[in-house]
């Protein structure tokens, strides 16, 4: 499974976008990148996923190198709501069971 | 919206004792999964289903646990013999299945086994 590589932490001010990096420079070219989040103890919820395209929905946009090494979660204007831990995740090929690392805890402030 | 319903929401059980876990999973979706978080740790995967077998499981899921889906709506996780290292919260994903495709989980069960 390609490995990824998130910061511990990080902090957002309520209104502002939150820009959540993810390095995942051992992904193989049809390894699809997945994004969850974790609020408090609850199930994990589905954000957004891609695989080369920059991808946008409702919640989130996704922004992924040309190399695809790395990638960009965005939450545009982020509320005290998205405040959880964000989860970048590289699915392998052979299997759709997703590994969960230890993720980004976010903090939104007012 | 559909989705990925869970009961109970908190099981105590005693050491020993069997305990079935219960999940509805979207009614389109045709794959199955069993996650565990043990209180701080990570998301763990358990267990994959897809046409009434499984399909990959990992190291901890062991003899003790067992997985069915007895009618076309319900996916059951069983633990025949708990012990306290079960202690953990237990979720239940379903997708349509495929590389393109994302899993949807439930809000979990909370088993504490005493």
């Amino acid at each position: 499974d390609a490995k990824t590589t998130q910061p511990p932490s990080m902090d957002c001010a309520e209104g502002r976008a939150a820009n959540l990096p993810c390095n995942h420079s051992t992904i193989s070219g049809n390894e699809y990148v997945y994004w969850y989040r974790q609020i408090h103890s609850q199930g994990p919820q589905y954000i957004i996923h891609g695989l080369k395209n920059n991808e946008t929905n409702e919640m989130a946009s996704l922004i992924i190198t040309e190399d695809r090494k790395s990638s960009t979660l965005i939450l545009p204007h982020a509320t005290l709501r998205d405040t959880a831990v964000y989860y970048c995740i590289v699915r392998a090929l052979n299997t759709d069971k997703l590994i969960f690392g230890t993720g980004t805890r976010l903090q939104v402030f007012p | 919206e559909p989705e990925v319903t869970q009961t109970p929401s908190h099981q105590v059980t005693q050491m020993g004792q069997e305990v079935i876990l219960r999940c509805v999973p979207i009614s389109n979706h045709l794959y199955f999964y069993w996650y565990r978080q043990i209180l701080g740790q990570k998301v763990e995967f358990l267990v994959s289903f897809y046409n009434n077998e499984i399909s990959e499981k990992s190291e901890i899921f062991d003899d003790q646990f067992s997985v069915e889906r007895p009618d076309g709506s319900n996916f059951t996780l069983k633990i025949r013999s708990t012990k306290l290292e079960d202690s953990a919260m237990y979720f239940c994903a379903s997708s349509e299945g495929g590389m393109n495709t994302e899993a949807f989980f439930g809000q979990g069960t909370r088993l504490t086994v005493v």
